[in-house]
């Protein structure tokens, strides 16, 4: 049980485009769901955190009109990375958080974005 | 505040060797602790986690016990294979007036040689 997805899994796109990656927990419900960004061989770094049916809440240094987040439904959420640039290149993980247990993240396999 | 401090890597070991990587914590008020694991290329797993003082998780072969006095929660594995071969990050979630984001450490290379 609780299992994450992400789609895609890779991702290579030209420099000015818009991304879009899904986070879908599959077997449970998330009340809560968080964006991470990974820079090679660092750790992880929260860019934001959303809630079913509100608005996101961005970590600071994170800008809001460049990563769209859109928390749709219980079990998807959406990041849009706009207007992609080659500094925007990295491996984009999401987590989900049960509603039964709000305090446990349950992680994707993470997207890697290249920007050509 | 709340922090999390690894030591650093990489870590070389030979197959069958004893591992340990060490985890301390800084945070306010009563953490759960965890240990992820990130294989070359993916997301990370949940390895093992401890809930409340004295608290010992156990996975795959895997300990840490949750140390309040010490503030640590050190991993440990009596004989790594191979295939343990990876990044494994400490991490903690405040568990205070529902905040449940976490917070990691940087972050442990292990590398396992036959």
């Amino acid at each position: 049980g609780a299992v994450v997805s992400q789609h895609p899994s890779r991702v290579i796109c030209k420099s000015g485009t818009s991304v879009k990656i899904e986070c879908r927990s599959l077997d449970f419900q998330a009340t809560t769901m968080f964006w991470y960004r990974q820079f090679p061989k660092k750790s992880l770094m929260l860019m934001a955190t959303s809630n079913e049916g509100s608005k996101a809440t961005y970590e600071q240094g994170v800008e809001k009109d460049k990563f769209l987040i859109n928390h749709a439904s219980l079990t998807l959420s959406t990041l849009t990375v706009t207007s992609a640039h080659p500094e925007d290149s990295s491996f984009y993980i999401c987590s989900a958080s049960p509603y039964q247990s709000p305090y446990e993240q349950y992680f994707g396999p993470g997207t890697r974005l290249t920007v050509t | 505040g709340n922090s999390v401090t690894q030591m650093e890597g990489p870590v070389t070991l030979s197959e069958e060797a004893f591992l340990t990587i060490n985890c301390t914590y800084t945070a306010t008020g009563y953490p759960s602790l965890f240990w992820y694991v990130q294989y070359p290329g993916e997301g990370l797993q949940l390895l093992l986690k401890a809930t409340k003082a004295d608290d010992k998780g156990s996975n795959k072969g895997f300990e840490a016990t949750y140390r309040k006095e010490t503030t640590s929660f050190h991993l440990e594995k009596g004989s790594v294979q191979v295939s343990d071969s990876a990044v494994y990050f400490c991490a903690l979630t405040p568990n205070s007036g529902g905040y449940n984001k976490l917070i990691f450490g940087a972050g442990t290379r292990l590398a396992v040689h036959p």
